[in-house]
């Protein structure tokens, strides 16, 4: 079946330090990956997403890049600030499932202090 | 329009009574998504609809839960019989369905349900 596994929280930095969050899947052919935010009090937001191996998504200086080979897809930022303080999502969507429906893994929650 | 919207954001009810939540996606979107959010665990799908037509439920979804689009709008979620166990934050999604790229899912805020 299709799955998702993140690394668990919380992890706790320091502003200005680098970021990764591991995000491994399981799935039947190759699935599209999204990483989801979300913000106390506040929905979902996508963050970033790749359609195929090897895609690279970006955004907000935040990136992670679709690892055909190791099933993965990893977030990572070289540099937090507090404002990133969140819940950070990884999702996967089955390419051959007409319905859209994303599966998510558990969630990391992330904590930057000052 | 400025994009998901669901009512109430917080309900608190006993255990037995009937509970209805609503959501209002994003005017131009044929498609509508129900998660179900428990604590610590990330989003789990409950069912979908195109316009009005639901397509598909998750064995989650048990015969208890029932939803609705009835114009292809805005949909409801009710829960009879609410049990302690369906105590989670109930998630509304919409989306543009269309060939190829896109079909982003935006998520609404929530609404979280606690059963007394």
């Amino acid at each position: 079946g299709n799955s998702v596994t993140q690394m668990e929280g919380p992890v706790t930095l320091s502003e200005e330090a680098f970021l990764t969050i591991n995000c491994t899947y399981t799935a039947t052919g190759y699935p599209s990956l999204f990483w989801y935010v979300q913000y106390p009090g506040e929905g979902l937001q996508l963050l970033l997403k790749a359609t195929k191996a090897d895609d690279k998504g970006s955004n907000k200086g935040f990136e992670a890049t679709y690892r055909k080979e190791t099933t993965s897809f990893h977030l990572e930022k070289g540099s937090v600030q507090v404002s990133d303080s969140a819940v950070y999502f990884c999702a996967l969507r089955p390419r051959e499932d007409s319905s859209y429906k994303l599966i998510f893994g558990s969630g990391t929650r992330l904590l930057v202090r000052p | 329009d400025t994009g998901v919207s669901q009512d109430p954001r917080h309900k608190i009810t006993k255990r037995g009574q009937n509970v209805t939540f609503r959501c209002d996606p994003i005017s131009e979107h044929n498609r509508l998504y129900w998660y179900r959010q428990t604590l610590g665990q990330g989003p789990e799908f409950l069912t979908y609809f195109q316009n009005e037509a639901q397509l598909e439920k998750s064995r989650l979804l048990s015969d208890r839960f029932s939803a609705e689009r009835p114009k292809g709008s805005f949909s409801t979620l009710e829960i009879q019989r609410t049990e302690q166990g369906d105590s989670a934050m109930y998630l509304c999604a919409s989306s543009l369905a269309r060939q190829g790229a896109g079909n982003e899912q935006f998520f609404g805020p929530g609404t979280r349900l606690t059963v007394l």
